[in-house]
Order: C-alpha cells, then structure tokens, then sequence
C-alpha cells in the first residue's frame, strides 16, 4: 500500500537557520506528493505540491522537489522565522485517483519551533 | 478565514454521554470530510462524503456516526466514547472531480473523553 514517513520531530531551530524536513513515500507509479502545514490553534493548509518527477514546488520561501529515483520529497526553507512554527505534513495521492481528493496518504507530521 | 467552520473547539465527554460535532463549509464544495488526528499518529481519515453520498469509511467503530443533510454540512455523532477517542477531530472540504484539488480543513475539535 501507499505510505509516507517524515523525520521524527520535535525539529528545534534559531531564527534564519536553514530547515529541512525529511519526507519519504512509498507507492506505485508516479503519485502527486503535498506538504501541508498546521498552524497552532488551526487546521491544515495546502503549503505546496508537485504533480511529476523533478517538480518543484514553491511558496512562502519553502521549497520541495519530486525526487523520484529516492522516492522523497524533502521541504526546505534557508531561513526560518518564528511565524514558521507549526507541525508539517508530508502526504501523497496516487495516481489515477481520477479527482478523488480522499485518497491522500499523510505523513505523522514533525512540529518545528522556530526561537528568536 | 478558512471556510471551513467546525463547532465546538473543545468538548470533554464522559462515557456514557451523546453528542454531535458540527462542521459547515462556505466554499461551494461537493466533497467533506472527517479525519482523526492523535498525537504521533497519521492523519486518519474517517468519512468522506461525496455529494450527500457516503464514499468511504475506514472500518470506524459504530459508536462514531455521520450525517451530512447537504453539501454544507457534516455532523458527527458520537456516543459511547472510550478514552482512545480522545484526539483532535479535523472536517475538510474539496470539489471532486478535480484531480489533486487541495483539501479545505477546519481548526477542528479537540475532544476529550473522560
């Protein structure tokens, strides 16, 4: 079946260090890879996707590319700030799932806390 | 402002009582959801609806029931908790038929079972 493991957390940053978060899949064929993030207080939200190998998916300063020959989808960011405090969620749908959004596979999520 | 709005936040339940988690999305969406969220755990998913049709249900004890009455809302009923049952109940929403349409979710409720 469809799996993904994330790096244990808790992760414990000083503001502007460099972040990674280690985010590996297992599935069959070319899945569509997420990460969302979850604010305290809050629920989930769409952080940033890629849909084919070698994609690279961007926003507010995060990165992930779709490494399809180490199966990951590792999230970077060069400098963290305390607003990024939050748990992060790696997850895949697979493919041919033919819009059937339900079928998302999440990750345990690892809560980064970013100090000043 | 997500859209998607979930009451209450909080609730603390003994064993033996009922109640009903509320959750309503504005967004137009054709699709709901409930996931279960444990500490050190996966998010795991429970319902899903799909336009007032039932679509899935991961083999969730019956002391847990759904009810969504229109595409808006989505209910879940709960009754005769056990302790284990104490997590973080998260209702999402999305528009089937669009492949890898994000999921919508709530802040959610954080239940309690004494």
């Amino acid at each position: 079946g469809n799996s993904v493991t994330q790096m244990e957390g808790p992760v414990t940053l000083s503001e502007e260090a460099f972040l990674t978060i280690n985010c590996t899949y297992t599935a069959t064929g070319y899945p569509s890879l997420f990460w969302y993030v979850q604010y305290p207080g809050e629920g989930l939200q769409l952080l940033l996707k890629a849909t084919k190998a070698d994609d690279k998916g961007s926003n507010k300063g995060f990165e992930a590319t779709y490494r399809k020959e180490t199966t990951s989808f590792h999230l970077e960011k060069g400098s963290v700030q305390v607003s990024d405090s939050a748990v992060y969620f790696c997850a895949l749908s697979p493919p041919n799932s033919g819009g059937s959004n339900y079928k998302l596979t999440f990750g345990k999520g690892t809560l980064l806390t970013v100090n000043p | 402002e997500t859209g998607v709005t979930q009451t209450p936040r909080h609730l603390v339940m003994g064993m033996t009582n009922k109640k009903s988690l509320k959750c309503e999305q504005h967004l137009g969406h054709n699709a709901m959801y409930w996931y279960k969220q444990s500490a050190k755990k996966p998010l795991e998913l429970m319902f899903v609806y799909s336009l007032e049709e039932r679509v899935e249900n991961n083999s969730v004890p019956s002391r847990f029931s759904p009810e969504c009455p229109n595409s808006s809302h989505l209910f879940l009923h709960l009754h005769t908790l056990q302790p284990e049952d104490s997590a973080l109940y998260l209702c999402a929403s999305s528009q089937e038929g669009l492949i890898n349409e994000k999921l919508f979710f709530g802040s959610g409720t954080q239940l309690s079972v004494l």
